[in-house]
C-alpha cells in the first residue's frame, strides 16, 4: 500500500457525460500528479499540482482539469466524455516535487469506462 | 524521440533464476532520476527502485538491483530467485531536472512472465 487513495475503484458512464477523480495524497506529500494509462498511449502525464497550485502541465486535454485543495486531496475533473476517454487514471504524489530525486508513489488508480 | 526505452515488449524468466530487464534512456541533462515501477495485473503502480544520475553506486532493494551504465544510457533492472508473484509489467520511467521538471517520462514496458 502506497498509501495514496484514489476514488472510485471503477467508473462507468456515456458518452458527453462530465465526472470527477479523487485523489489523497501521502502523509507528507505536497505534490499531486495525475497520469493517464492507456493502450495506445501509454502512461501520459497529464498535471501536477504543488501545495494547491498548479506547477505543471502535460498532455491534458482542455476538457479535463484540476484541483487541489487546501487539504492536499485533488480532484481531476473529466467532461464532454469520449470514447477515447476510457483509461486507467493514476494519482501520484512525491514530497516537494520539483527534484529529479522526488519520488513519486502511485495510488491504486481509477479504471474509467466510457460507452 | 523516445526519451526512455524499453525493448523487451515480453520476457519469460524460471522460477529461482535471475532476469534481467532493459532500459536505455535519452537526455542531454546531466541531473536526472531513473526510476522502475511494477504494475501487476491488478493494475496500482509499485515504486522499486530510483537511482540518481550522480550516484556512484548502483542501487540495491532487497532482490531488486539497478545496473546503472551512465555512459551507455542504460539501468537495467536486475530482478534474483525470481518469484511466481514478480510476473507483472514493469516501467522504466526518467525525470529530469529541467524542463517540465516535474514529471515522469515512462517507457513502454515489460511484460515478465515467471514459470515454474
Amino acid at each position: 500500500d502506497s498509501g495514496v487513495t484514489q476514488t472510485p475503484k471503477h467508473l462507468i458512464t456515456a458518452t458527453g457525460q462530465r465526472v470527477t477523480l479523487r485523489c489523497s495524497p501521502r502523509s507528507g506529500d505536497l505534490s499531486v500528479y495525475w497520469y493517464q494509462q492507456s493502450l495506445d498511449q501509454g502512461l501520459q502525464f497529464l498535471i501536477q499540482y504543488y501545495n494547491g497550485e498548479e506547477r505543471a502541465k502535460g498532455n491534458i486535454l482542455e476538457r479535463f482539469s484540476a484541483q487541489q485543495f487546501p487539504d492536499l486531496h485533488s480532484e481531476l475533473n473529466l467532461s464532454s466524455l469520449e470514447l477515447g476517454d476510457s483509461a486507467l487514471y493514476f494519482c501520484a504524489s512525491s514530497v516537494e516535487g520539483s527534484m529529479w530525486t522526488d519520488t513519486q508513489y502511485f495510488g491504486p488508480g481509477t479504471r474509467l469506462t466510457v460507452l | 524521440a523516445q526519451k526512455i526505452t524499453q525493448t523487451q515488449p515480453g520476457m519469460f524468466v524460471q522460477e529461482k533464476e535471475a532476469v534481467t530487464l532493459d532500459c536505455t534512456y535519452d537526455t542531454s541533462d546531466p541531473s536526472y532520476g531513473l526510476f522502475w515501477y511494477k504494475q501487476p495485473s491488478s493494475g496500482e503502480m509499485i515504486f522499486l527502485i530510483y537511482q540518481g544520475s550522480y550516484d556512484q553506486q548502483n542501487a540495491t532493494e532487497g532482490r531488486y538491483s539497478l545496473n546503472f551504465q551512465k555512459a551507455r544510457k542504460s539501468a537495467n533492472l536486475v530482478i534474483s530467485a525470481s518469484q511466481l508473484g514478480d510476473s507483472a509489467m514493469y516501467f522504466c520511467a526518467m525525470r529530469e531536472a529541467t524542463g517540465t521538471a516535474s514529471k515522469l517520462t515512462f517507457g513502454t514496458g515489460t511484460r515478465l512472465q515467471v514459470t515454474l
